[in-house]
């Protein structure tokens, strides 16, 4: 049982725009710990696709965005395309857990 | 190029042990923490244990400490998890991972390697 909220599933059409929560406690996100997002095709290791709450490693299109907000974080999405599909994950560090935690994912269809 | 090749996996009876190794090539190893992550067949993704570069630190989730026992040698440029008192409930793919950027983000990960634990 993770201490990392997300959404079990969202869904879009080409072209729109997508967003992912991550609800923390203020032993996590909300007591300052960065956030990071994974993205996870069908039958492949996880990717990074953002890090430190916000930035992107060299090669993420920029249609992911990132933010954080109190003991919350949120992956955007824009541009919705078919490659999309996917399992997120965000993560963070859990300072009463002394070790760190992975959200629950969410699995993005594109309609 | 970046590559990180776990190795390692089976069936193993519970209770039994099992050594799983990730072989790294492509960077200076003994320049950054390493990572297990764990994902049970059809679960989400756990973080299991990591590492400092010189080996020196080492941290668990709740679940495996005292079991599990995560190490490296800096000469081989490789990670391994010594796992022992398997049980069904650790039955996943474990993936080595390479933590880049602020430190704790697993910016390289290997392809994984399966680990049964069944009678």
């Amino acid at each position: 049982q993770s201490v990392l909220t997300q959404p079990p599933s969202v869904s879009g059409a080409p072209g729109q725009r997508v967003t992912i929560s991550c609800t923390g406690s203020s032993s996590n996100i909300g007591a300052g710990y960065v956030v990071h997002w994974y993205q996870q095709l069908p039958g492949t290791a996880p990717k990074l696709l953002i890090y430190d709450n916000s930035n992107r490693p060299s090669g993420v299109p920029d249609r992911f965005s990132g933010s954080k907000s109190g003991t919350s974080a949120s992956l955007a999405i824009s541009g919705l395309q078919a490659e999309d599909e996917a399992d997120y994950y965000c993560q963070s560090y859990d300072s009463s857990l002394s070790g760190y935690v992975f959200g629950t994912g969410t699995k993005v269809t594109v309609l | 190029e970046v590559q990180l090749v776990e190795s390692g996996g089976g069936l193993v009876q519970p209770g039994g042990s099992l050594r799983l190794s990730c072989a790294a090539s492509g960077f200076t190893f003994n320049n950054y923490w390493m990572n297990w992550v764990r994902q049970a067949p059809g679960k989400g993704l756990e973080w299991v244990a990591n590492i400092i570069q010189d080996g020196s630190e080492k941290y668990y989730v709740h679940s495996v400490r005292g079991r599990f026992t995560i190490s490296r040698d800096n000469t081989k440029n490789s990670l391994y998890l010594q796992m022992n008192s398997l049980g069904a409930e650790d039955t996943a793919v474990y993936y080595c991972g390479r933590v880049d950027f602020s430190g704790d983000a697993v910016g390289h990960w290997g392809q994984g390697t399966l680990v049964t634990v069944s009678s």
